[in-house]
């Protein structure tokens, strides 16, 4: 089965906390793609990063990180000084080889207080 | 370059009423994936079609629902008789073409409620 679990349902943190989201996927094919996608309170989808199968090294953008370990079946992403801004809920989502569709967990909600 | 466009982004209709919803992918890009978003949940691919075809439909209900990417213009999502809990939000993304993932964005999303 092609399944992405988002354990944390929310999370609150203080302006400039660091915080770390998690995300847990399963999937028997050796070659798939992982993703991160942001949705502000305005409700659209902003594409975050992509990661196939192959690439562990982990990966920083800005204040964005993402940890890809394969022995855990985990990508989780952590956000460093966090800022208002960054509130928003966080999906992960997994593309199996061979289709393009995605699976998505259910999000994280993340709020971020002054 | 615009980006995915859905039309409209909010709509309204009456128990047993049609929903049609509009999706023009980006420039250039000749494949389309419907997602449906339900109150507080995550999204759930519904149908992925390319120009005249639909190639996967595996995720949409079986009654009431259909999807078609004609050669000329959008795609386009058609809910007959819609009911109370097909109100959610609806999600169009495209690719240029099978296996660039990393270019398959999102539209803004149509908001559905059903009353």
């Amino acid at each position: 089965a092609q399944k992405v679990t988002q354990a944390q349902t929310e999370i609150s943190v203080v302006e400039k906390e660091d915080v770390t989201l998690d995300c847990v996927y399963e999937t028997r094919d050796t070659t798939y793609y992982l993703f991160w996608y942001k949705q502000p309170p305005s409700g659209e989808l902003v594409f975050l990063i992509r990661r196939n199968s192959f690439d562990e090294q982990n990966e920083i953008s800005g204040r964005y990180s993402w940890n890809f370990q394969k022995s855990t079946s985990s990508f989780n992403f952590t956000i460093t000084a966090s800022q208002v801004v960054d509130s928003a809920v966080y999906f992960c989502a997994l593309s199996p080889w061979n289709t393009d569709k995605l699976i998505f967990g259910t999000g994280t909600r993340l709020q971020v207080f002054p | 370059n615009a980006g995915v466009m859905q039309n409209p982004r909010h709509l309204v209709r009456r128990r047993g009423q049609e929903a049609r919803l509009r999706c023009s992918p980006m420039k250039g890009h000749s494949h389309v994936y419907w997602y449906r978003q339900l109150p507080e949940e995550g999204l759930k691919f519904m149908v992925y079609l390319q120009k005249e075809n639909i190639i996967d439909e595996s995720g949409m209900p079986k009654e009431r629902f259909s999807a078609e990417f004609p050669k000329e213009g959008p795609s386009i999502l058609r809910i007959q008789q819609v009911v109370r809990g097909d109100s959610a939000a609806y999600f169009c993304a495209s690719s240029p073409a099978q296996g660039a993932m990393d270019e398959q964005y999102f539209g803004p999303g149509t908001r559905l409620t059903v009353t």
